[in-house]
């Protein structure tokens, strides 16, 4: 079975300051891990994958993630958030093989301040 | 727009109304997914095809549910005698065969509200 627990279902930080929102998983197999970023009323956007080649993703709008095995962890970084940063994230776990439907988490929003 | 299109973008209807909403995925694309996310909620799996061939469908997917992909190319959802805790968004997205390299593109959903 997988699941995946996102710590903090509302993070808030300063414009300019580090953004880190954290995922962890559990998965029997190798999975693959997903970040998504959703904007109101709309749909999911692919941040980024680990697909088990490097541990360190990067991904679009100057986000990335570590996969670290050992911590059953694939947490999402930024160096400096910008307001348009503001959105709700999700971490997502699938199998390698088979249908690859996703395990989501809950969720984090993401607030920007001024 | 080669995206993933929704259709109806929202729906309002009156408890045990039956509803249907359409997904047209990417058009070389040959896996469609449906989700279901409620408020405060991650997206829940609810079905997935691959070609026009239903391979999967979670539990969540009860017998008032049932979805279609008739030759392949667009999607269709539907729910029969609603019910107000079916209000919710209902997500489709796509992929190639080799989803595990691309990652899904969704669509920007159709939300449901049973009133």
């Amino acid at each position: 079975a997988q699941s995946v627990t996102q710590l903090g279902s509302h993070v808030s930080v300063s414009e300019g300051a580090l953004v880190l929102l954290r995922c962890n998983y559990s998965s029997s197999v190798p999975p693959y891990l997903f970040w998504y970023v959703q904007y109101p009323n709309q749909g999911l956007q692919l941040l980024l994958k680990y697909t088990s080649a490097a541990t360190l993703v990067k991904g679009i709008n100057g986000f990335e993630a570590e996969f670290k095995k050992s911590e059953t962890s694939f947490h999402l970084t930024k160096p400096s958030a910008h307001m348009s940063d503001a959105a709700e994230y999700f971490c997502a776990v699938s199998r390698t093989s088979g249908t690859y439907k996703y395990i989501f988490g809950t969720g984090t929003r993401l607030k920007v301040l001024a | 727009d080669t995206g993933v299109s929704q259709n109806p973008r929202h729906k309002i209807t009156k408890r045990g109304q039956n509803v249907t909403f359409r997904c047209d995925p990417i058009s070389e694309h040959n896996r469609l997914y449906w989700y279901r996310q409620t408020l405060g909620q991650g997206p829940e799996f609810l079905t997935y095809f691959q070609n026009e061939a239903q391979l999967e469908k979670s539990r969540l997917l009860s017998d008032r549910f049932s979805a279609e992909r008739p030759k392949g190319s667009f999607s269709t959802l539907e729910i029969q005698r609603t019910e107000q805790g079916d209000s919710a968004m209902y997500l489709c997205a796509s992929s190639f065969p080799e989803q595990g390299v691309i990652g899904y593109t969704f669509g920007s959903g159709t939300r449901l509200t049973v009133v």
